[in-house]
């Protein structure tokens, strides 16, 4: 079946600085890439999404990019602010509704 | 639109217990899906349901069960409890056109089995 890994498990950033979160996946056939931003005693939020016919996509400070040969995906968040900070899942599917997540990456990021 | 809403929001049970969890989809969304969390083993799927049939399964023993209504509020079941079924457990709903849509999740319902 289906596996995503993400790296790195933590990110220590500092305010306006960048942060990149890697994925990879391991079915080809996945063709949806949603990420999550999870706060604590909150359920996950959805903050970007691509399909597998499109290579980027950006949303204000958020954008993601997508490999398809690599089978890799990102998360970039330009120009942090301390509200950031959460735990950031990436996840894969192939249909009918069944995300399989990656291990969630703390993001720190500090005034 | 109201968001997808779970109850209840914490539970504590003991083992050998059976406990049942509630969810209501957004006004519209055909589809729910539930997850389990926890620390050691993540965000894994629990199954899906969509017009009152369970669509998908993830590999979950038989005591996880689940069921939708017609109104597509959906309810997971969990019988004889073990401790390593303490967990925030998530519904996520979705419209379902057909192809892989954006889920939504709720606040989830963290269960304690003592």
């Amino acid at each position: 079946g289906e596996n995503v890994e993400q790296h790195p498990s933590t990110l220590s950033v500092q305010e306006g600085d960048s942060a990149v979160i890697k994925c990879t996946y391991s079915d080809s056939a996945s063709n949806y890439f949603p990420w999550y931003k999870q706060e604590l005693g909150k359920g996950p939020q959805l903050i970007i999404d691509i399909r597998s016919n499109v290579g980027e996509k950006k949303d204000q400070r958020i954008a993601v990019t997508l490999n398809k040969t690599a089978k890799h995906f990102s998360l970039h968040i330009t120009e942090t602010q301390p509200e950031d900070s959460a735990v950031y899942f990436c996840a894969a599917s192939k249909g009918f509704q069944k995300l399989v997540f990656g291990t969630g990456t703390r993001l720190l990021v500090s005034p | 639109k109201a968001g997808v809403t779970q109850t209840p929001r914490y539970l504590i049970k003991t083992r050998g217990q059976q406990v049942t969890l509630s969810c209501s989809p957004i006004s519209g969304h055909r589809s729910v899906s539930w997850y389990q969390q926890t620390p050691g083993q993540g965000l894994q799927f629990l199954f899906e349901y969509f017009s009152e049939t369970q669509r998908n399964k993830g590999n979950f023993p038989g005591r996880f069960s689940g069921r939708q209504f017609s109104n597509s509020r959906s309810e997971m079941n969990v019988s004889t409890l073990e401790l390593g079924d303490s967990a925030l457990y998530l519904c996520a709903s979705s419209l379902d056109r057909g192809t892989q849509e954006t889920q939504y999740f709720g606040p989830g319902t963290r269960l304690l089995v003592l």
